[in-house]
């Protein structure tokens, strides 16, 4: 069974930093691109970032560029999301998905229960 | 980056009806990468169709996705109580970003 598990979130003030984590099981994990999705308080759903299975390719979108950084360690089967000088337009509900492996792209197939994150003073 | 727009906003149905749910692109999606989520309050998106038309293991037959190009569709054959929810479509293809609709919340008439 497939399992995806995100901690870390939690409640940090305008300009800090939190480190998200999301674990995976019941899958090769190495095989999978790995994405970040959020979902602020009542609104819709915003791709964040992505990263290759090898973790060489990252692309990020342009609200979070320059002060997020995904990573992943195959070896723990887990990805990371740092996230820098944060903002309360960042505050969110933040969902670790798998993408793409080694067939044809079939969309976010696995999700997490998704981690909040609220950026107050 | 590639806009979508899903219409309509909210859907108001009873069980037992069909629901057409539309996405609309901006530009061309490369491959039909185009899929469908579902979402309950409280919970994760469920991945429901990909490729524009597949469905997921053990997502029900009364659901389908057709559509390519620009113009997508997601119907519900006939509407169960636990449709009610909302339904965003997502396209995946080449480069990000990947965008998502707006949602469209099918709501209990």
């Amino acid at each position: 069974e497939v399992q995806v598990v995100e901690s870390g979130g939690g409640l940090v003030q305008p300009g800090g930093s939190l480190r998200l984590s999301c674990a995976v099981s019941g899958f090769t994990f190495s095989n999978y691109w790995m994405h970040w999705v959020r979902q602020a308080p009542g609104k819709g759903l915003v791709w964040v970032s992505r990263l290759n299975s090898d973790g060489s390719i990252t692309n990020y979108a342009d609200s979070v560029k320059g002060r997020f950084t995904i990573s992943r360690d195959n070896a723990k089967n887990t990805v990371y999301l740092q996230m820098n000088s944060l903002r309360a337009e960042d505050t969110a509900v933040y969902y670790c998905a798998r993408g793409g492996g080694l067939g044809t792209p079939r969309g976010f197939d696995y999700w997490g229960q998704g981690v909040l994150v609220t950026v107050s003073s | 980056e590639i806009m979508l727009t899903q219409s309509p906003g909210t859907l108001s149905l009873s069980p037992g009806e069909r629901a057409t749910l539309s996405c609309r692109a901006s530009q061309n999606v490369i491959s039909n990468y185009l899929a469908w989520y579902q979402q309950k309050p409280g919970q994760a998106p469920r991945l429901l169709i990909y490729g524009a038309s597949s469905r997921t293991t053990g997502i029900p037959d009364r659901f389908s996705g057709s559509g390519s190009g620009t113009d997508f569709t997601l119907t519900i054959s006939r509407l169960e109580p636990e449709d009610f929810a909302v339904y965003y479509c997502h396209q995946y293809g080449s480069s990000p970003p990947y965008t998502f609709g707006q949602g469209t919340n099918l709501e209990i008439k």
